[in-house]
């Protein structure tokens, strides 16, 4: 089973939004709504930050949204502020039982 | 506020078992999904593996052969073990709650470096 494709990197100015894609088939991303996003700092766990597409674990920031159109999901963040710097990866649950996770993307706060 | 802890041994031989303990405090492994997850150094997760209370399990299929994941419940802990490891299998362990099965991970341990070399 192949990873989910994710940009290698995206970047963006303090106050302003980012975009970060996840690209899957009609097997994973497309098939269920099982698409979560998590955010690693250097050195830290993984941190839950959208899970079911589209919802926010109580304590994540509403800049943090979720989205998901055909195979592709999304996570934006807007108004981009200076500690969400990190790594971001996405993952999706697969229709051979399975669980797959993206290569992940670096977000960089310019 | 539940959490996870990892142990085990943090150098491996290469073609030795691999096995870690998670330990869970604030919660309990009678109920939910209990995941391991793997992060080589500098690249991307990789889901290994889960337990439910029952002893019901659930593996990746490119890790299938070489697995088991277990349950102690009255150690509110569970285990992983990996035979055969080779240099391909250094990484970073890390125990998650599976909300699932295999669906999100909201709470991780801290996770524990594995070396396999001799």
């Amino acid at each position: 089973q192949s990873a989910l494709t994710q940009p290698p990197s995206a970047s963006g100015s303090p106050g302003h939004s980012v975009s970060i894609s996840c690209t899957g088939t009609n097997s994973d991303i497309g098939g269920y709504n099982y698409v979560s996003w998590y955010q690693q700092h250097p050195g830290k766990a993984p941190k839950l930050m959208i899970y079911e597409v589209t919802r926010r674990p109580s304590g994540v920031p509403a800049r943090f949204s979720g989205s998901k159109s055909g195979n592709t999901a999304s996570l934006t963040i807007y108004g981009l502020q200076a500690e969400d710097e990190a790594d971001y990866y996405c993952s999706s649950f697969v229709g051979n039982n399975n669980l797959i996770f993206g290569g992940g993307t670096k977000v960089t706060v310019l | 506020q539940v959490q996870l802890q990892e142990s085990g041994p943090g150098l491996v031989k290469p073609s030795e078992t691999l096995s870690l303990t998670c330990t869970v405090s604030g919660g309990s492994v009678n109920t939910y999904y209990w995941s391991w997850i793997r992060q080589p150094p500098g690249r991307g997760l990789e889901w290994i593996g889960y337990v439910y209370s029952s002893g019901n399990t659930n593996y990746n299929p490119s890790l299938k052969s070489r697995v088991a994941i277990s349950a102690d419940t009255s150690k509110n802990q569970f285990s992983l073990k990996l035979i055969s490891v080779t240099a391909a299998d250094t990484a970073l362990y890390y125990c998650a709650r599976d909300r699932g099965p295999m669906s999100y991970f909201d709470f991780w341990g801290q996770g524990m470096l594995v070396t396999v070399s001799s």
